[in-house]
């Protein structure tokens, strides 16, 4: 079956732009979680969602970040008055349930470079 | 809070050699998951192995394995008769027993397969 996938693949934006991206996981999967990946550091966690209950914000760097998902399915992540320590690969993740012991599947990422 | 660390920033293995990525963590819970994923230049994370802290026989998938040493929380990964498709980064990743919690992950290891 399809994978998570996640669009644009890559964004280029100025400064002070907000950008929007988004993240269709695995049909079915109740657990959505986005991550950060800067250069040269390994992935850090943002924000989490698990079916219909409040979302983990504890994550999320600042409150230009924030992050929905519609009708327990795609999500999107909005990143407002973008600065250049933003620029990263956003990566998203879905697992089959929140069980610690379930696999997360990742999407190839959004690479976003602010200029 | 848990933290994971790759001491080996690089690696490199002749192809068709054993190498062995080395991945430490911190915790005070007695029962977790470790992780190994593979992220290739298409950035997808791929899960290559999972080892459950209760578990004490060490987990193998086909030619990778890892040495899971509770007593010294250290968790590597064996990649055994080494392939150019091997090369990628490779990331140790710690998830607690609780619900709704999310992977912390180590910075990453580049493996370099040398034909």
């Amino acid at each position: 079956g399809a994978g998570v996938s996640q669009s644009p693949s890559n964004k280029v934006t100025e400064k002070g732009k907000d950008v929007e991206l988004r993240c269709d996981p695995i049909s079915g999967h109740t657990a959505l979680y986005w991550y950060r990946q800067s250069l040269g550091q390994g992935l850090e966690f943002l924000i989490y969602f698990q079916g219909n209950s409040a979302p983990d914000k504890s994550g999320l760097p600042s409150d230009r970040f924030s992050a929905e998902r519609t009708g327990g399915s795609v999500s999107t992540l909005t990143i407002q008055r973008t600065q250049q320590e933003d620029s990263a690969v956003y990566l998203c993740a879905s697992s089959q349930s929140p069980y610690p012991r379930e696999t997360q599947y990742f999407g190839p990422g959004t690479r976003l470079l602010v200029l | 809070a848990q933290t994971v660390t790759q001491s080996q920033p690089e690696m490199s293995v002749q192809e068709a050699e054993t190498v062995t990525l080395s991945c430490t963590y911190d915790t005070s819970e007695s029962d977790y998951y470790l992780f190994w994923y593979k992220q290739p230049p298409s950035r997808q994370m791929i899960l290559v192995i999972r080892q459950e802290a209760y578990k004490q026989q060490n987990a193998t998938e086909n030619r990778f394995s890892v040495n899971f040493q509770k007593a010294a929380k250290s968790f590597s990964l064996k990649i055994s008769d080494s392939q150019l498709g091997d090369a990628a980064m490779y990331f140790c990743a710690y998830r607690s027993p609780r619900g709704n919690t999310p992977l912390v992950f180590g910075k990453g290891t580049r493996l370099s397969v040398i034909a």
